[in-house]
């Protein structure tokens, strides 16, 4: 079955670019996704990638993606401390609404 | 009230209770979803609804019984439940036959079972 696998933690200074990781094991994934999600809140679509792509850029966001390898990558430049938070990467096999799995989710500490 | 919204936010129920936990969605979806959150685990799909008809249950144990009346509303009916079952529980919509499915989730009902 689908499985996506993500490290729990990173900690990063205020300023630094902050690198999420992740990897994912449905080489027919559609759209891959990250998800935020802030204290005591949902989660909230961040960004989404097609997967005829290899990159997608927006203001402080960079998400990279390697279908040969299956993994998947979210940067975010110039780090602040509002950006602290649990960040989810998904996948979606089909497209459409039934199936999007989702990983364990790492949780970004951004230092002062 | 606007987006996804859930309640109760918070709930304690002992192992013999019977509780209820309710979402309800304000942005015309069609889709709607219980998950299950629980520490350093994947988040965990438990159903689907599509149209008000269930089209998924990720085996789901039946202490858990879902109930749609309508494509607006979803409960999550909970009875004689175990202190593994302790989590957040998330409810989210979508629009079902947009490819990119981009789901809506509320703030969740933290749940501990004592």
């Amino acid at each position: 079955g689908e499985d996506v696998e993500q490290s729990l933690f990173l900690s990063v200074r205020e300023g630094d670019s902050s690198v999420i990781n992740c990897t994912y094991t449905d080489s027919s994934s559609t759209y891959l996704y990250w998800y935020k999600q802030e204290p005591g809140a949902g989660l909230q679509l961040l960004t989404y990638i097609f997967s005829n792509m290899d990159m997608k850029q927006d203001q402080r966001l960079t998400v990279l993606l390697n279908k040969k390898d299956k993994h998947l990558s979210l940067r975010i430049a110039d780090t602040q401390t509002g950006d602290s938070a649990i960040y989810f990467c998904a996948e979606n096999p089909t497209g459409g609404y039934q199936k999007v799995t989702f990983g364990t989710g790492t949780k970004l500490q951004v230092i002062p | 009230e606007t987006g996804v919204t859930q309640t109760p936010r918070h709930l304690v129920m002992g192992m013999t209770n019977k509780k209820s936990l309710k979402c309800e969605q304000h942005l015309g979806h069609n889709a709607m979803y219980w998950y299950k959150q629980s520490a350093k685990k994947p988040l965990e799909l438990m159903f689907v609804y599509n149209f008000k008809e269930q089209t998924e249950n990720n085996s789901v144990p039946s202490r858990f019984s879902p109930e749609c009346p309508n494509s607006s509303h979803l409960f999550l009916h909970l009875h004689t439940l175990q202190p593994e079952d302790s989590a957040l529980y998330l409810c989210a919509s979508s629009q079902a036959g947009l490819a990119m499915n981009e789901q809506y989730f509320g703030p969740g009902t933290r749940l501990t079972v004592t």
